[in-house]
C-alpha cells in the first residue's frame, strides 16, 4: 500500500466549477502536510500547507483530519490556468524532513 | 536566476553507459534532496544531504547510483551502467534550514535510456 493515496483522475471540469480532491496517508507519524502543484513536464511547486484547523488561500481551501488520516483540497471557481496535477504530500519531520508524495490528481479545466 | 538549477535538462543515453547530473541549490540552503519521478507517479525520495554529509539514502538507490555534495554547495548524482528502468525525471530540491517545511525544486533532468 502506498503511503499517500490519491485518486489519479483525470478530473475534467468546466470553468467556474468547484472541484474537490481527497488524499489519505497511512503513517500516523506524518507531521506536516502539503498540496503541491505540478504543471506538465515541470517541477512541483508548493501550493499550500495544510493545517489541522483548515486553511484558505483565495479560491483554494485545504483541510486535514488527523483522526481519519485524510487531507482534502477544494478549488472554487475553477480557471483554465488551474489545469495541472495536484500532489498530496506529507513528511515525518525528523533529521531528514523528506517529502512523501502521492501519485497526483490530474485536473483539466475545460472552457 | 536564484532558484534551484539542474543540468542537463535532458539526457538520452544508451543502456550500459554512465551518466552524471548536477544540481545547484539555492544559495545558503544547507539541505539538498534528490528525487526520482516516473510517468504517472509522484516524486520518490532518493537521498538527502545536510551540507556535505549524505545523511539518508533510499533503498531505491541501488549500488549503481552515487551522489555527492563535496563542498556543501552543488551536488552530483551519477548512475553507472544505466538500465532502461532508470528512465525518469530526476529532481533536485533544497531547503534553507532544519525544520523548514518548504522544498524548492529544480526543473529536473529527464533521462531516457535507450
Amino acid at each position: 500500500r502506498k503511503e499517500v493515496e490519491q485518486d489519479p483522475g483525470p478530473f475534467n471540469v468546466p470553468e467556474g466549477a468547484t472541484v474537490a480532491f481527497n488524499c489519505t496517508y497511512s503513517n500516523s507519524a506524518s507531521q506536516s502536510f502539503f498540496w503541491y502543484r505540478q504543471d506538465c513536464r515541470k517541477e512541483p511547486k508548493l501550493l499550500m500547507s495544510v493545517y489541522s484547523s483548515g486553511n484558505e488561500d483565495g479560491r483554494f481551501t485545504a483541510q486535514l483530519n488527523r483522526a481519519s488520516q485524510y487531507i482534502s483540497l477544494l478549488i472554487r471557481d475553477s480557471k483554465l490556468s488551474d489545469s495541472a496535477t495536484y500532489l498530496c504530500v506529507t513528511n515525518y519531520g525528523g533529521a531528514t524532513n523528506k517529502l512523501i508524495f502521492g501519485t497526483g490528481t490530474l485536473l483539466a479545466v475545460q472552457p | 536566476d536564484t532558484g534551484v538549477s539542474q543540468d542537463p535538462r535532458h539526457k538520452i543515453t544508451k543502456r550500459g553507459q554512465n551518466v552524471t547530473f548536477r544540481c545547484d541549490p539555492i544559495s545558503e540552503h544547507n539541505r539538498l534532496y534528490w528525487y526520482r519521478q516516473t510517468l504517472g507517479q509522484g516524486p520518490e525520495f532518493l537521498t538527502y544531504f545536510q551540507n556535505e554529509a549524505q545523511l539518508e539514502k533510499s533503498r531505491l538507490l541501488s549500488d549503481r547510483f552515487s551522489a555527492e555534495r563535496p563542498k556543501g554547495s552543488f551536488s552530483t548524482l551519477e548512475i553507472q551502467r544505466t538500465e532502461q528502468g532508470d528512465s525518469a525525471m530526476y529532481l533536485c530540491a533544497s531547503s534553507p534550514r532544519q525544520g523548514s517545511t518548504e522544498a524548492f525544486f529544480g526543473q529536473g533532468t529527464r533521462l531516457t535510456v535507450v
